[in-house]
């Protein structure tokens, strides 16, 4: 089955640009999307198939794939932005979605 | 405007049966493919079952054989019958849709049922 990984924590100081990794064999031949969750919430979209963002999702939210790695990028981050995300993918393989193990963004 | 209601959810022996259900407003679920996600306590997210509009269904393998999803179009209603309930299976159920394209990402999620299986 399809693996996606996640480094469990990734910190950065307000202001600066933090960057969230989802790694796979060849992820960048699948669309990538991205869910924050903040605690006792449920998750919702940020980034779907790669790049694009949903209405309401700010500019300096963007994500990038290529290779065996996908990148979500916070710009310009504020501590509303603290929470967990996730990448996911749709495995045709298999007709199953899969999850990365998710990372919690922290804002120093 | 686009709703997902969760219901049905509670503590449960294992070896017992829940039904969840997930009433949707604002669009048809048959018209879209619908998902369940499971959360376990602390735990990341997981897919557990889809249904697409044409009415294939998958489950994750750890399920497959114990949970049936399927879905009522007069009631527009998404359902989840889980059989054999085990320990592992306790967490936050929510439903979510994405429109009837493979691949297409759960645009809309519900805010999720605690389903307990304890003694």
């Amino acid at each position: 089955s399809y693996v996606l990984t996640q480094p469990p924590s990734v910190s950065v100081a307000p202001g600066k640009t933090a960057r969230i990794t989802c790694g796979g064999n060849n992820i960048g031949s699948k669309g990538v999307h991205w869910y924050q969750q903040r605690p006792g919430q449920a998750p919702v979209l940020v980034i779907y198939y790669d790049n694009d963002r949903p209405s309401g999702i700010p500019e300096r939210v963007s994500g990038s794939n290529s290779g065996n790695t996908a990148t979500l990028t916070i710009s310009r981050v504020e501590a509303g932005d603290e929470a967990d995300y996730y990448c996911q993918v749709w495995d045709s393989s298999s007709d199953h979605w899969v999850f990365g193990g998710g990372t919690k963004l922290t804002v120093l | 405007e686009v709703q997902l209601v969760e219901s049905g959810g509670g503590l449960v022996q294992p070896g017992g049966s829940l039904r969840l259900s997930c009433a949707a407003s604002g669009f048809t679920v048959s018209s879209n493919y619908m998902s369940w996600v499971r959360q376990a306590p602390g735990k990341g997210l997981e897919w557990v079952s889809v249904i697409y509009s044409g009415g294939s269904t998958y489950y994750t393998d750890s399920v497959k054989g114990r949970f049936t999803i399927s879905r009522d179009n007069s009631k527009n209603t998404l359902y989840l019958q889980m059989n054999s309930l085990r320990a592992e299976d306790t967490a936050v159920y929510y439903c979510a849709m994405g429109i009837a394209v493979a691949g297409a990402p759960f645009d809309y999620w519900g805010q999720g049922t605690l389903v307990t299986v304890s003694s």
